[in-house]
């Protein structure tokens, strides 16, 4: 089945420490996007990726990084820089960066 | 900037009736798309219905239809013959397209919890 795998579902993380959330597609899309949401919010773009190699920050990127080495993956690191990690990720893909974006079933991160 | 806005934070209705949820969005780009997702309990989002700035026609999906009116910046997501899986929040969304440092964003509304009701 295609779609789009996060992992873990649930993570706790001790303050200071680094953490990378996974995200992998297999929908052959080219570009991938990962998203922050906090409670009765909607989602804020942190970084996206047009293609493999190639990523841009979006509205939040402070305290995170990521890397595109291969198509298929998008992983997320949340660095200690982050003030308030605490919150909801979201990856999705779209065949380009102009059509419809298709969601993962997220992350809830957790600092202790 | 784009700006998306959701005025309604909660809906109710009951199954088998329509409802309209309201969306208003701000963009000085003449080229635009408007975009409604669904969140359930679980958390991922689910798109339904998307409309371009330049279709004539109004997007219609299943039981999902955006009544798009351009000169008053509304794109309001219609839900006909509510069920009760319906209930969860949605979402709508925009991207512009002319400025090419912002066609990859989608920007979101903060969302109306809609709650179906026997």
């Amino acid at each position: 089945d295609g779609g789009i795998t996060q992992s873990p579902k649930y993570l706790f993380r001790k303050e200071g420490q680094n953490v990378t959330l996974s995200c992998e597609q297999n929908l052959n899309h080219d570009a991938m996007y990962w998203y922050r949401q906090d409670p009765g919010q909607g989602l804020r773009l942190i970084y996206y990726s047009q293609i493999v190699n190639d990523f841009q920050k979006g509205d939040i990127a402070e305290g995170y990084s990521v890397s595109r080495e291969k198509k298929e993956s998008f992983p997320l690191t949340v660095t200690s820089a982050q003030k308030n990690p605490t919150a909801f990720y979201l990856c999705a893909s779209s065949i380009t960066r102009y059509n419809e974006q298709f969601f993962g079933p997220g992350t809830r991160l957790t600092v202790l | 900037a784009q700006k998306i806005t959701q005025t309604q934070p909660g809906m109710f209705v009951q199954e088998k009736e329509a409802v309209t949820l309201d969306c208003t969005y701000d963009t000085s780009d003449p080229s635009y798309g408007l975009f409604w997702y669904k969140q359930p309990s679980s958390g991922e989002m689910i798109f339904l219905i998307y409309q371009g700035s330049y279709d004539q026609q109004n997007a219609t999906e299943g039981r999902y239809s955006l009544n798009f009116q351009k000169a008053r910046k509304s794109a309001n997501l219609v839900i006909s013959a509510s069920q009760l899986g319906d209930s969860a929040m949605y979402f709508c969304a925009m991207r512009a397209y002319e400025n090419t440092g912002t066609a990859s964003k989608l920007t979101f509304g903060t969302g109306t919890r809609l709650q179906v009701t026997l």
